[in-house]
């Protein structure tokens, strides 16, 4: 079983829309949670991080189910800018990081 | 603050050459992650260090792969012999031992065999 699943997509969504992202992963123990946004042929950069509570920042919402081990993230009114992928990553003792596959995103005009 | 350094950005070998890459992390960043990404997939984990210690090298292809961290700072990974299978773009990222942890990348180095 992989440690993190995501949908790769694509996901094609019209500017403004809302559009959603999904993400489990398979480690119990894992302590803390990240989505990182990967722009075609850069490295990943840090989107947000995800608290126990659920947080939001701007358009973007990211949600924590410990339980279900579960994490999504929300973006409200798309912008063409958004279109890059979104890599759910779970961090475990140790500071060790898992990456998913990512989910790609366009956002077309 | 400086960010995660990287070199070369890109490099082009023939197959059965070496090649070797090198990272100097963010100042004070106790932990060094070489990842590899291929093309449509997310970043692999080949070593993590912590300071000069290795962490986890349990995906490293330790018969062609190698990596350092002499003195706790920067670090090389090197390829020998590489394969066309290689070619990929190597990524190092850096992060604390305090605070929030996240990861900082560098921009990579984009590895191409022939």
């Amino acid at each position: 079983r992989k440690e993190v699943e995501q949908d790769p997509g694509p996901f094609n969504v019209p500017e403004g829309a809302t559009v959603a992202f999904n993400c489990t992963y398979s480690n119990s123990a894992s302590q803390s949670f990240f989505w990182y946004r990967q722009d075609c042929r850069k490295e990943p950069k840090l989107l947000m991080s995800v608290y126990s509570s659920g947080n939001e920042d701007g358009r973007f919402t990211a949600q924590l189910n410990r339980a279900s081990q579960y994490i999504s993230l929300l973006i409200r009114d798309s912008k063409l800018s958004d279109s890059a992928t979104y890599l759910c990553v779970p961090k475990a003792a140790g500071n060790q990081f898992y990456f998913g596959t990512g989910t790609s995103l366009t956002v077309i005009p | 603050e400086a960010g995660v350094a990287q070199s070369p950005r890109y490099k082009i070998i023939e197959k059965r050459q070496s090649v070797a890459f090198w990272c100097n992390p963010i100042s004070g960043h106790a932990t060094l992650y070489w990842y590899q990404q291929i093309l449509g997939q997310g970043p692999k984990l080949l070593i993590q260090f912590q300071n000069n210690g290795v962490v986890d090298d349990s995906q490293l292809p330790k018969d062609r792969f190698s990596a350092e961290r002499l003195k706790g700072v920067d670090s090389t990974l090197k390829i020998q012999p590489a394969k066309l299978e290689d070619s990929a773009v190597y990524l190092c990222a850096s992060s604390s031992l305090a605070g929030n942890n996240e990861q900082f990348f560098g921009p990579g180095t984009r590895l191409t065999v022939l």
